[in-house]
């Protein structure tokens, strides 16, 4: 059974400041999603990440893919307050469903 | 274009009474998906359907849970004799599959899901 663990579950920061969100996943796949989700809303698609090595950016939010590590990154750079919301990452192993981890709650202080 | 919708948004219900949920995915999305959102969780996968096709029900928690999609676009989740446990915000989510050699993926759009109280 696929399980997908990220930490931390909750992450406080200051404005200004980087931090590194981590996604472990335990079976091979070389597909991962990260979404976003505002309190009350939807989920948001960020990044999807095909392959080893794939490396994708959108502004303060930069994301990367180890698969063999099973090991996802999701980082971000000099936040501001506007980042404040929950972060999933999920696999995707059999192209018909998503496996998600139980998301990290950031908030950004300033 | 318009994203995957959902009704109603809230739902109360008292213990044992049946519920239904829709859901309206995008125009020409063959894929549907239903998840389950517990409170301060990630989505659990429920169902999923392949045009009008229930490919995959293993998430389904008991069989008090019914989805069908008899014409392959708009679906509905069904839920009998619901118990306090199936509080949860149910989300759908819809995709088109993209192939393209070694990146085919399958990336689902999710609509703003309804959220579930059970008394």
């Amino acid at each position: 059974e696929l399980k997908v663990e990220q930490n931390p579950l909750f992450l406080s920061m200051q404005e200004g400041k980087n931090y590194t969100i981590y996604c472990n996943y335990s079976t091979t796949s070389d597909r991962l999603y990260w979404y976003r989700q505002d309190p009350g809303k939807s989920l948001e698609s960020l990044f999807v990440l095909l392959s080893n090595g794939a490396v994708k950016q959108e502004g303060r939010l930069m994301a990367s893919l180890d698969t063999k590590a099973r090991l996802s990154t999701l980082h971000i750079t000099a936040a501001v307050h506007d980042l404040s919301a929950t972060y999933f990452c999920a696999v995707d192993i059999y192209g018909n469903k998503l496996v998600f981890g139980a998301g990290t709650i950031l908030r950004v202080k300033s | 274009g318009a994203g995957v919708s959902q009704s109603p948004r809230y739902k109360v219900a008292k213990r044992g009474q049946d519920v239904a949920l829709r859901c309206d995915p995008i125009s020409g999305h063959v894929s549907l998906f239903w998840y389950q959102q517990a409170l301060g969780q990630g989505p659990e996968f429920l169902t999923y359907f392949q045009n009008e096709a229930q490919l995959d029900k293993s998430g389904l928690p008991s069989d008090r849970f019914f989805a069908e999609r008899p014409e392959g676009s708009v679906s509905t989740l069904k839920i009998q004799r619901t118990q306090q446990e199936d509080s949860a915000v149910y989300l759908c989510a819809s995709s088109s599959h993209l192939a393209g050699g070694q990146f085919f993926y399958n990336e689902q759009f999710f609509g703003p899901g309804t959220r579930l109280t059970v008394l």
